[in-house]
């Protein structure tokens, strides 16, 4: 079974654009989850989607947007990008919500660097 | 609100050694416990996980953690470190609403010396 994949894998941007990650979870997953790595603030939730809703968000401006479609592959965007956006993004997949109680697999994350 | 800290940015042990990686947990309710590994370039792995029973929890590659309610704590070790032990290891809780979204703790990297 292959596993949750990301794409791009790496990204460079210039402050104020924006961008969107792709995830597309483990077939059969329905639960998708995102998150920000940076050696500061290290693995931060962003949002979870389960069958098309927002379930959670994280603590995150409303630049960070998120969707899952029908078929369970999500996508999350952020618009005008400022440089403390730099960081890993990771995908994980589940096979029902609740990130506490259902084992996540994740991606390899997309390297977003803004310049 | 849930907490994870983990003690010790960077861990360094020699070949052959015991494997010991610090979690304490603040948590107003039950929590869920994981641990996780990240090699590089790579995403999170699972590597164990407590949820209710047994407090000693083995996962896989040799790891296992046990967690102490009283001392809020829920240490990773591993008896003998190998070197394709070295990456980053992060600690997690979340409650048994399945509602919360996991908490990471900031990660310890671990070094493994020949």
């Amino acid at each position: 079974k292959a596993g949750v994949t990301q794409t791009p894998r790496y990204l460079i941007k210039t402050r104020g654009q924006q961008v969107t990650l792709s995830c597309s979870p483990i077939s059969g997953h329905r639960s998708v989850s995102w998150y920000q790595q940076t050696p500061g603030q290290g693995l931060q939730f962003l949002f979870e989607y389960f069958s098309e809703t927002q379930r959670n968000k994280g603590n995150f401006p409303g630049r960070f947007s998120g969707r899952q479609f029908s078929n369970s592959r999500s996508e999350m965007n952020v618009s005008t990008l400022e440089l403390g956006d730099s960081a890993l993004y990771l995908c994980a997949s589940s096979s029902s919500p609740g990130q506490g109680s259902y084992e996540q697999y994740f991606g390899p994350g997309t390297r977003l660097t803004v310049t | 609100a849930q907490s994870v800290t983990q003690l010790g940015s960077h861990v360094s042990v020699s070949e052959g050694a015991l494997v010991l990686l610090r979690c304490n947990y603040s948590s107003s309710v039950p929590p869920y416990l994981f641990w996780y590994v990240q090699y590089p370039n790579q995403g999170l792995q699972l590597l164990l996980k407590y949820t209710t029973g047994a407090t000693l929890v083995k996962g896989i590659n040799g790891f296992e953690a046990e967690f102490k309610k009283s001392e809020t704590s829920f240490h990773l070790t591993k008896p003998s470190a190998h070197m394709s032990d070295a990456a980053e290891y992060f600690c997690a809780v979340s409650d048994h609403s399945g509602n919360t979204p996991l908490v990471f703790g900031k990660g310890t990297r671990l070094s493994v010396i020949a």
